[in-house]
């Protein structure tokens, strides 16, 4: 059985960092890729970011460039997402999602419960 | 950026009828490498996260009740539900993954009439 567990959220002031983590078990974590995939109730769901199997791959939302960056352990079958620069737009529960294949260029087919993220004065 | 738009935003079925979710995409979600939709669809139910339904357009995840099913091709796609139950209550989203950024529908909120 599937299982992925977000971690890491919180609330935080503007401007500040965070280190969200995203743990599995019961697949081959080193054979798929992996994503984060944010929701809030204005904008619905929203794609953040994605990582191949081995790393060698990143991509990322537009507006997250250069603040917010994707990397995975494969020894911890852990994938983490490294925020800075918080924006109040940033805020949402952050949900981590197993791709369907290697690359992480298909769809997710197992998500976690999420983690809130909150940024405000 | 894909757009992708669902109609209706919320529908009321009676149990055992019929509920079908539309969902546009502004361009072609078809793949000609791999002769596939890049096109999912997702039930959340409150306090929940998103579940798998359909990929590919027409492939029903391993575990979804048959009473599902995709349908369409390039920009247009629905999700029918034959046989409404009680415990298909939630919101549905459409999702493309042909190119990055990865986008949703909006949702449709699907409730017992």
């Amino acid at each position: 059985q599937v299982l992925v567990v977000e971690s890491g959220g919180g609330v935080v002031q503007p401007g500040t960092s965070l280190r969200l983590s995203c743990g599995t078990s019961g697949f081959t974590f080193s054979g798929f890729g992996m994503h984060w995939v944010r929701q809030t109730p204005g904008k619905g769901l929203e794609w953040v970011a994605g990582i191949s199997y081995d790393g060698s791959q990143k991509r990322y939302l537009d507006s997250v460039k250069g603040r917010l960056t994707i990397s995975r352990d494969n020894s911890k079958s852990t994938v983490y997402l490294e925020m800075n620069s918080l924006r109040a737009e940033d805020t949402a529960v952050y949900y981590c999602a197993k791709g369907y294949d290697a690359g992480g260029n298909w769809h997710v087919d197992s998500w976690g419960r999420g983690t809130l993220v909150t940024v405000s004065t | 950026d894909i757009v992708m738009t669902q109609s209706p935003d919320s529908l009321a079925v009676s149990l055992g009828e019929r509920a079908t979710i539309n969902c546009r995409s502004s361009q072609s979600l078809f793949y000609s490498n791999n002769n596939k939709n890049h096109l999912a669809w997702y039930q959340q139910k409150p306090g929940q996260p998103p579940k798998l339904l359909i990929y590919w357009s027409s492939t029903r995840e391993s575990g979804v009740p048959d009473r599902f099913s995709g349908g369409g091709s390039e920009t247009d796609f629905t999700l029918t539900i034959s046989g409404l139950q009680a415990e298909d209550v939630a919101v549905y989203f459409c999702h493309q993954y042909y190119t990055t950024p990865w986008t949703f529908g909006q949702g449709t909120k699907v409730e017992i009439k």
